[in-house]
């Protein structure tokens, strides 16, 4: 079964503070890794899809990047309304379509 | 528009009830998708509609009963919930497939009395 863990739970930064967001994954051949931002009472918002290893993706403040059993968002200068929850998720390779979220990190920058 | 509407945002009701929950999105999307999200959980997949087509149902209990009546719509048909049921349901849409990213509604929060 597919498993996706994130890391840590909660994060809180002072605006201005550089720091990482871990997604772990376990899947049987890997599709893409997708990252989403979550406001309270809001549906996910799409970030961006990693399709290989080594593969990095930028927006804004965010940069992802990808290895062969882990993902990580890099958050750089961030500002207070970076607060959000980050959901990363999973698609396995293969015709099923089912994506597989991560409990997400809820990240607060304070001012 | 590049939006996913649903509708309607918030929704109570009776255990013997039946409603229905919509989404709405002109994108041209041809993957649409139902997800149940408890507090501090993640998305939780229900069904994919596929080119108007179930193609993929996760063992969801049948007081879920999902409907795609075009490309445009789907719907979420519900009828005698328990409590347990009480959730945020999103609706979701993708050009083809997940592997393009979804773009996600607002949700409908449901509460179960």
């Amino acid at each position: 079964e597919d498993q996706v863990t994130q890391s840590p739970e909660a994060l809180r930064l002072q605006e201005g503070e550089s720091s990482s967001l871990n997604c772990s994954y376990t899947v049987s051949g890997l599709r893409g890794l997708f990252w989403y931002r979550q406001d309270p009472g809001k549906g996910p918002e799409f970030l961006f899809t990693l399709y290989s290893a080594g593969e990095e993706k930028e927006k804004e403040r965010l940069k992802a990047t990808l290895t062969k059993k882990e993902s990580f968002l890099h958050i750089t200068a961030p500002k207070p309304e970076d607060s959000a929850t980050y959901l990363c998720a999973v698609r396995p390779s293969g015709g099923y379509q089912k994506v597989t979220f991560g409990t997400g990190t809820k990240l607060q920058v304070i001012p | 528009d590049t939006e996913v509407t649903q509708t309607p945002k918030h929704l109570v009701m009776g255990m013997t009830n039946k409603k229905s929950l919509k989404c709405e999105q002109h994108m041209g999307h041809r993957a649409m998708y139902w997800y149940k999200q408890k507090a501090k959980k993640p998305p939780e997949l229900m069904f994919v509609y596929s080119y108007e087509k179930l193609s993929i149902n996760e063992s969801v209990p049948s007081r879920f009963s999902p409907e795609c009546p075009n490309s445009s719509l789907l719907n979420l048909h519900l009828h005698a919930l328990q409590p347990e049921d009480s959730a945020l349901y999103l609706c979701a849409s993708s050009p083809r497939d997940s592997l393009y990213g979804y773009t996600f509604g607002s949700g409908t929060r449901l509460t179960v009395v």
